[in-house]
């Protein structure tokens, strides 16, 4: 079956730029989303194929999708970006890779 | 407004049923495919099944193929997942998720709040 791979943690300071990667065989052949998790919420989608947002998304987040690697990348970090972030594929089944936790120090 | 209710979890001895129900309000239900996903305590999300508009040809992650069945009644704007033989390593949160399709792309916007789901005796 077909396996995503992300980084477990990834550490940003406030303002800067966050990117948090999701690897999968030939990846960049399939569509790739993302979705953002705070605690005790539900996940929300915040890129969808590859590099879409929908609306109420801020700018901030963009994404892109080559090769073997998916890429969430967040501009200008705030606090309010903390929360574990998780890739999604469909290969014939959802795929969803196992989650990074994005710490903002 | 678009939203999506769970509702049907609790606590069940292994080898026992429960059935999950969505409710879902502010979209055409019958225009779109669902699906469930799960998340154990701690742990990541775990796509569990999707079904399509009509209820045919449903997909089952094979860690419950054979014991949860998903389906739908589109007059009841309501989608279920029917789970037998639950082991304790069912426990999760179960979401359910409106499904968007673009070709080959298929993404699940938006989720409901969840319901918990606990395997114990």
């Amino acid at each position: 079956s077909y396996e995503l791979t992300q980084p477990p943690s990834v550490s940003v300071s406030p303002g800067q730029t966050a990117s948090i990667t999701c690897s999968g065989d030939k990846l960049g052949n399939k569509y790739a989303c993302w979705y953002q998790q705070k605690p005790g919420q539900s996940p929300v989608l915040l890129i969808y194929q590859d590099n879409k947002r929908p609306s109420g998304i801020p700018e901030r987040f963009s994404g892109s999708n080559s090769g073997n690697t998916a890429t969430l990348t967040i501009s200008g970090t705030q606090p309010m970006d903390e929360a574990d972030y998780y890739c999604q594929a469909w290969d014939s089944a959802g795929v969803f890779g196992g989650g990074t936790k994005l710490a903002v120090l | 407004e678009v939203e999506l209710a769970e509702s049907g979890g609790g606590l069940v001895q292994p080898r026992g049923s429960l059935r999950l129900s969505c409710v879902v309000s502010g979209f055409t239900f019958s225009s779109y495919a669902m699906t469930w996903v799960r998340q154990a305590p701690g742990q990541g999300l775990e796509w569990v099944s999707t079904i399509s508009t009509s209820g045919g040809s449903p997909y089952y992650a094979d860690s419950v193929k054979g014991r949860f069945t998903i389906s739908r009644d589109n007059s009841k704007n309501t989608l279920y997942l029917q789970m037998n033989s639950l082991r304790v390593d069912d426990t999760a949160v179960y979401y359910c998720a409106r499904d968007r399709v673009a070709g080959s792309a298929r993404w699940f916007d938006p989720w409901g709040q969840g319901t918990l789901v606990t395997v114990s005796s």
